[in-house]
């Protein structure tokens, strides 16, 4: 079955505690993207990358790092999360335009 | 001037009626447009695409584009209470794929 895999779905963690969102495709997709979704702010990007190496901020890049070493994985990294990065966090793989999200991560940062 | 613009709603309609959503967009070169569907807490599931002008049909759903006036539609018809969510709005252009806020739809038996 295609599909965008994301772990873990929910995390609570403290401020300063690093932590990695896992995300993983295996439609063989070029593109992938990290979002996050906040009430009434929609889904904005974070980060993007267009290929395996290459790697790219979207309009929200600030305080996540990303990495792209092989093409069907694309983790999130929270070097010092804090609280305003609580949020609803989206993968998604695109072939063409067509995007495919994961299940989400809800992350709580108190 | 947001990118894609989005009525938040709610918007309220009762079962077996047309509901109507709506969207703007700002990029005039924006080429392909797109309807996801948003269950609370679910993650967005692609309904409907559309690339040029006029109507497109998918089952209950039409998706209509004016690029001219630079304005999107989705129309559902014979609305379920299955059919509340929120709809999201978006629109490509080169590389980025760009989301309105997204539209609450309430159907109400």
């Amino acid at each position: 079955e295609a599909q965008v895999t994301q772990n873990p779905r929910y995390l609570i963690t403290v401020t300063g505690k690093k932590l990695t969102v896992t995300c993983s495709q295996n439609m063989n997709h070029e593109y992938m993207s990290w979002y996050r979704q906040d009430p009434g702010l929609g889904l904005r990007q974070i980060y993007y990358s267009m290929n395996v190496e290459v790697t790219d901020k979207g309009d929200v890049p600030e305080g996540y790092k990303v990495s792209r070493k092989e093409k069907r994985n694309f983790p999130l990294i929270l070097e010092s999360p804090s609280p305003n990065q609580t949020s609803l966090y989206f993968c998604a793989s695109r072939q063409g335009v067509r995007a495919f999200f994961g299940q989400g991560t809800r992350l709580t940062v108190v | 001037q947001k990118e894609v613009e989005q009525n938040s709603g709610p918007l309220s309609v009762p079962e077996g009626a047309i509901a109507s959503l709506n969207c703007t967009y700002s990029d005039r070169v924006s080429q392909s447009f797109f309807w996801y569907r948003q269950y609370s807490g679910k993650s967005p599931e692609l309904i409907m695409s559309i690339y040029s002008n006029g109507d497109k049909e998918d089952g209950r759903f039409t998706a209509q584009l004016n690029k001219a006036s630079q304005y999107v539609s989705l129309l559902i018809r014979d609305s379920q209470p299955s059919d509340s969510a929120t709809y999201l709005c978006a629109v490509s252009s080169t590389d980025k794929l760009i989301f309105g806020t997204g539209t609450r739809l309430q159907v109400f038996p």
